[in-house]
């Protein structure tokens, strides 16, 4: 079975200050990993995807990518009260293993940022 | 560009009644579809995928079943509802099985 690992939170973080969200796999085969934003009551939404080893830059968001220990973060810059959302973590492929499409969602990291 | 459309937003059904949800993706063709549910307290879980008009997959044993009638169509059903079938259900679509985007969600309560 597939896991994705995250600490629910909540996380509170200081208004201007850089938010770190971590994340771990089971499956050493994954590939693609990806990090989804969700607002209370709301569908998520995509902010990143990383696929190589490293770091990858998108405006105030960096994902960094650690297949050798199965880690995954993102890194909020400067972050901003509209950034208080769940921030789920996923990588490429069933739960089950299976070899269905899709996504394995961990279950949420809470952030709030403090004003 | 891409649309997934997802009825009804909320409803809130009585235990045994059935159930209809239904999905649409507009600006793409032979998508790959997907139903995830999102209960209280736990985490999006996959109940269905679809790569093809009438081919469906579950990846948990429960209560639903789903159906793709047409390429960009992808309904939810139950014919008697549980208690523990409450949640957020979403449809979400993708071209390749890796970057998935999800519809607006629904949010079903069973009383």
């Amino acid at each position: 079975q597939k896991e994705v690992e995250q600490n629910s939170g909540p996380l509170s973080v200081p208004e201007g200050a850089i938010a770190s969200l971590n994340c771990t796999y089971s499956d050493r085969g994954s590939q693609s990993f990806f990090w989804y934003r969700q607002y209370s009551g709301k569908s998520p939404e995509l902010i990143m995807s990383i696929y190589s080893n490293g770091d990858k830059e998108d405006g105030r968001f960096t994902a960094q990518l650690n297949k050798a220990s199965q880690y995954v973060s993102l890194l909020i810059r400067d972050s901003q009260p509209s950034d208080s959302a769940t921030y789920l973590c996923a990588v490429n492929g069933s739960p089950s293993g299976g070899g269905a499409d899709g996504l394995t969602f961990g279950k949420g990291t809470h952030l709030i940022i403090q004003p | 560009s891409q649309t997934i459309h997802q009825w009804p937003a909320t409803l809130v059904q009585p235990v045994g009644s059935p159930l209809s949800l239904e999905c649409t993706v507009e600006g793409t063709s032979n998508p790959n579809l997907y139903w995830y549910r999102q209960a209280a307290g736990r985490g999006l879980q996959l109940l269905f995928y679809s790569v093809g008009i009438g081919q469906i997959s579950s990846e948990v044993p429960q209560n639903l079943s789903a159906s793709r009638p047409q390429d960009r169509q992808f309904i939810l059903s139950s014919k008697k509802l549980l208690l523990s079938d409450s949640g957020f259900y979403l449809c979400a679509w993708s071209y390749t099985g890796n970057t998935i985007y999800f519809g607006e969600g629904s949010w079903l309560t069973v009383v």
